[in-house]
């Protein structure tokens, strides 16, 4: 089985600050990453997703993750932050077969003005 | 292109009573996959159901039960409810077959058990 840590529970930064989230994950066999956001009161929207190819990927908003195999990471990244990113991220990670999808336990976002 | 949307938002119930739960798939969607979220952790998968037949079981009890229908749309049951059970229950629609697609998720119906 798949497991994932987020290992901030909270980030504060400024605005306009670039800000990393940290996610790990735990697999024995090839995995597909996903980065979520949830904003207050509202369900999970997919970011990005990395599924092959390129480590370095963008997703909406700005944001973008670098998936690392040998150190099983993979890192949200954001050049400058803005009041409206304030929320909480998942990580999650998927098997090929795809059936359940493994999430952390959320890292929460405050973007300080 | 149309949504995930469940309903109700919100529900309140008593401890032992039985609560059903409703999933409309995003359109296209083939594939259904219900989550509880707890309050301040990740959402835990629950199950998944494809073709109207189960097709994955988190480690929930058989107290949690599903169905999905011709149309894609599913329910999600639970009987017997408990104090714990109190958590936002999360409906994703997906496309088995097409890479490993992505999880749409809904805005969740919130469970409060008393």
């Amino acid at each position: 089985a798949q497991s994932v840590t987020q290992l901030d529970s909270q980030v504060p930064v400024f605005e306009e600050a670039p800000v990393e989230l940290r996610c790990n994950y735990s697999s024995s066999v090839s995995v597909y990453l996903f980065w979520y956001v949830q904003y207050p009161n509202q369900g999970l929207q997919l970011l990005l997703k990395y599924l092959s190819g390129s480590t370095l990927v963008k997703g909406i908003n700005g944001f973008e993750a670098e998936f690392n195999k040998s150190q099983t990471s993979f890192h949200l990244r954001k050049p400058s932050v803005h009041i409206s990113d304030t929320a909480e991220y998942f990580c999650a990670v998927s098997d090929s077969g795809g059936n359940q999808f493994y999430f952390g336990t959320g890292t929460s976002l405050t973007v300080i003005p | 292109e149309t949504g995930v949307t469940q309903s109700p938002t919100h529900l309140i119930k008593t401890r032992g009573q039985q609560v059903t739960l409703r999933c409309s798939s995003q359109s296209g969607h083939n594939t259904v996959s219900w989550y509880q979220q707890a309050l301040g952790q990740g959402p835990q998968f629950i199950f998944q159901y494809y073709r109207e037949e189960e097709n994955g079981r988190g480690n929930f009890p058989p107290r949690f039960s599903g169905l999905q229908f011709p149309n894609y749309s599913s329910e999600l049951n639970v009987n017997a409810l408990e104090l714990d059970d109190s958590a936002l229950y999360l409906c994703a629609s997906s496309l088995v077959g097409v890479g490993n697609s992505p999880l749409h998720f809904g805005n969740g119906t919130r469970l409060t058990v008393t």
